[in-house]
């Protein structure tokens, strides 16, 4: 079983700020996927990492995958309200195992 | 079409009820789920199905009683629930279970349970 730590678990942040969320385990990842989640939606799929070292880029999102594949991180630019959700790491070990949700990062971007 | 459908948005139910909640997408996706959600926590998965069979229940209650009558449709049966199962449900679903490295679960947007 893996031992997976998403940090920080709460995060309130003025509008222009930067901030960075990491997702660690003591387990090699398969992949990793990082979702978002509004208050009274489902989490949406925000990207999928696979290759050690990877670093992929969604407007102001940055993400990185470690290059040992046991660590991820996802790092916003000049954040905006819009931006207020609950961030959630979900790595596979193995390619077909199920979806596992790190324990979220609830981050609140004030105007 | 990615989007996945869940009724009802809200239900309100007693200890002695039977509800159901009812979950559709048509995007020939062959796995669904169903995730329980606490408030700021993350969602915890409770069933798989594939091809419309249970694949996987993660010890879950029997007051808990899930269906997938079809390719498109999944149903969470619900009986004597307690106060402490008020959550947020999700269906979700992707192309196949098991599912690849790059796979995607497409979520609902839950239904919002409160057990009095």
């Amino acid at each position: 079983t893996q031992l997976l730590e998403q940090s920080p678990q709460f995060l309130s942040i003025q509008e222009g700020e930067n901030l960075t969320v990491y997702c660690n385990s003591s387990s090699v990842f398969s992949s990793l996927q990082w979702y978002r989640q509004e208050p009274g939606e489902g989490p949406v799929l925000l990207v999928t990492v696979v290759t050690g070292g990877e670093v992929k880029k969604l407007k102001r999102l940055t993400f990185q995958f470690g290059d040992a594949r046991k660590d991820s991180s996802l790092h916003i630019t000049a954040a905006q309200p819009g931006d207020t959700g609950l961030y959630l790491c979900a790595p596979k070990e193995t390619s077909g195992s199920r979806l596992t949700f790190g324990e979220g990062t609830q981050l609140t971007v004030n105007p | 079409d990615t989007e996945v459908t869940q009724t009802p948005k809200h239900l309100v139910m007693g200890m002695t009820n039977k509800k159901s909640l009812k979950c559709e997408q048509h995007m020939g996706h062959r796995a669904m789920y169903w995730y329980k959600q606490k408030a700021k926590k993350p969602p915890e998965l409770m069933f798989v199905y594939s091809y419309e069979k249970l694949s996987i229940n993660e010890s879950v209650p029997s007051r808990f009683s899930p269906e997938c009558p079809n390719s498109s449709l999944l149903n969470l049966h619900l009986h004597a629930l307690q106060p402490e199962d008020s959550a947020l449900y999700l269906c979700a679903s992707s192309l196949r279970f098991p599912s690849g490295s790059t796979d995607t679960q497409y979520f609902g947007p839950g239904t919002r349970l409160t057990v009095l």
